[in-house]
């Protein structure tokens, strides 16, 4: 069966501090990968999704940036911080196939404060 | 503009009772529509999926509907229980496109 991994679970960085955060899947190949952020009490935003290794599609202009090194790991990074990147950070992924409907499974997420 | 709408207040129900949660859209000719719950601290987890072709879809106490014509979907629990809190998300996924679309989600209250 298939399973998503992230780390950290908690991070607590002051302003201006670089970032990485991870995301592994197992159990399947070449996903469709997503990094969305959810602020407190709001819906989710997407910020990046990937069809492949090297493919990273943006969708929100940031200080955040998202590489695919590998089929199954998606990475999260920032060079410095802002305040406003703190939030509830979820990976997701879901079948690379057109007749899928994109049912997305998600990841148990990692809470970001920055202080 | 494209535009996904979910109940704009939290609902609080008695248990036992049905709840009805509602997710409008509005320039999107979905081909698939989902249902997910997402609960305090954790990540959404899909519940239901309905087809564009479908009218309803049933899972145990979860029934959803599907109506292109009204561009809206129901998502109805029956004989709701205290464990049914949670926030509910809606995702349309268009036609030919690579990614679904989130609502922002409703909360929903089981009070015993």
């Amino acid at each position: 069966s298939q399973t998503i991994h992230q780390w950290p679970a908690t991070l607590v960085q002051p302003v201006g501090s670089p970032l990485s955060l991870e995301c592994t899947v197992e159990g399947t190949s070449n996903p469709n990968l997503y990094w969305y952020r959810q602020a407190a009490g709001r819906g989710l935003q997407l910020l990046f999704y990937s069809v492949g290794i090297g493919q990273i599609s943006s969708e929100v202009p940031q200080n955040l940036s998202a590489s695919r090194p590998q089929d199954r790991q998606f990475i999260l990074s920032s060079k410095k911080l802002l305040l406003s990147d703190s939030g509830f950070y979820l990976c997701a992924w879901s079948e690379n196939r057109p007749t899928m409907a994109d049912t997305q499974y998600f990841g148990p997420g990692t809470r970001l404060t920055v202080l | 503009s494209q535009k996904i709408e979910q109940n704009s207040e939290a609902l609080n129900i008695q248990e036992g009772k049905t709840a009805t949660l509602t997710c409008n859209y509005t320039n999107y000719s979905p081909a698939y529509l989902q249902w997910y719950r997402q609960d305090p601290g954790r990540g959404p987890v899909f519940l239901l999926l309905i087809r564009e072709n479908e009218k309803e879809k049933r899972k145990e106490r979860l029934k959803v509907t599907f109506d292109t014509t009204l561009k809206q979907s129901l998502f109805h629990i029956t004989a709701s229980q205290p464990a049914d809190s949670a926030t509910y998300l809606c995702a349309l996924l268009n036609t030919n496109a690579g990614k679904s679309t989130f609502g922002d989600g409703t909360t929903l209250t089981v009070k015993p």
